[in-house]
């Protein structure tokens, strides 16, 4: 299978900058998912990366390096809000389709 | 526009009997996918539908699961003779168009609890 790696947790501060770290193998690899799930509720899609380099959107922003099968996710200006699981997502090809392979998620946990 | 809807969102069933889970994609999307999420996993892709046609059904067990996607009405996934290991959260998610999970919209899944 394609394995998608990313820490289990993460803790940072309210106002403050993290990074979500994300490593793929990239065999039959199309392009990279970043999603946000709060507990108990579906995920939402926040960006995708198909071509190297940084994608900004607003206080998100998503690095993709096909290279060395890296991504991460920049969250800037961390609000209590931003307290939730996120997901990295590679697609991949293969039996017909395409098909989204995720990792387990990061709980990130902002604190005041 | 109504997003995609699941129903129910919380289901419990007793081991060995049946669970149907529904989902409704949104307005104008002919494609669906079911993932299931079991607890402190990732999401794991199960089936991919088209209306009546299953297009890869490569993530899902051999046996007791099946999927349909008929020309009206919801998608279901349906699991005979649950089993504890059967508890988990299935999400579904529909896009518009052909081989294109870049553009898939979540349901807010449904919970199913085997006791």
């Amino acid at each position: 299978g394609q394995n998608i790696d990313q820490p289990t947790e993460m803790t940072a501060t309210e106002g403050a900058i993290v990074q979500i770290n994300c490593t793929y193998q990239t065999s039959g690899f199309n392009g990279l998912f970043w999603y946000q799930q709060h507990a108990g509720e579906a995920p939402t899609f926040l960006s995708y990366n198909v071509l190297d380099g940084l994608e900004e959107k607003g206080r998100f922003s998503s690095f993709l390096s096909r290279s060395k099968g890296y991504s991460y996710l920049l969250l800037k200006e961390l609000q209590m809000k931003d307290s939730a699981s996120y997901l990295c997502a590679g697609l991949y090809s293969g039996a017909g389709s395409y098909q989204l392979t995720f990792g387990k998620g990061t709980k990130l946990s902002v604190i005041p | 526009n109504a997003g995609v809807m699941q129903n129910p969102r919380h289901l419990v069933r007793r081991r060995g009997q049946e669970a149907r889970l529904r989902c409704s994609p949104m307005k104008g999307h002919s494609h669906v996918y079911w993932y299931r999420q079991l607890p402190e996993e990732g999401l794991k892709f199960m089936v991919y539908l088209q209306k009546e046609n299953i297009i890869d059904e490569s993530g899902m067990p051999k046996e007791r699961f099946s999927a349909e996607f008929p020309k009206e009405g919801p998608s279901i996934l349906r699991i005979q003779q649950v089993v504890r290991g059967d508890s988990a959260a299935y999400f579904c998610a529909s896009s518009p168009r052909d081989r294109a999970p870049y553009e898939q919209y979540f349901g807010p899944g449904t919970r199913l609890t085997v006791t």
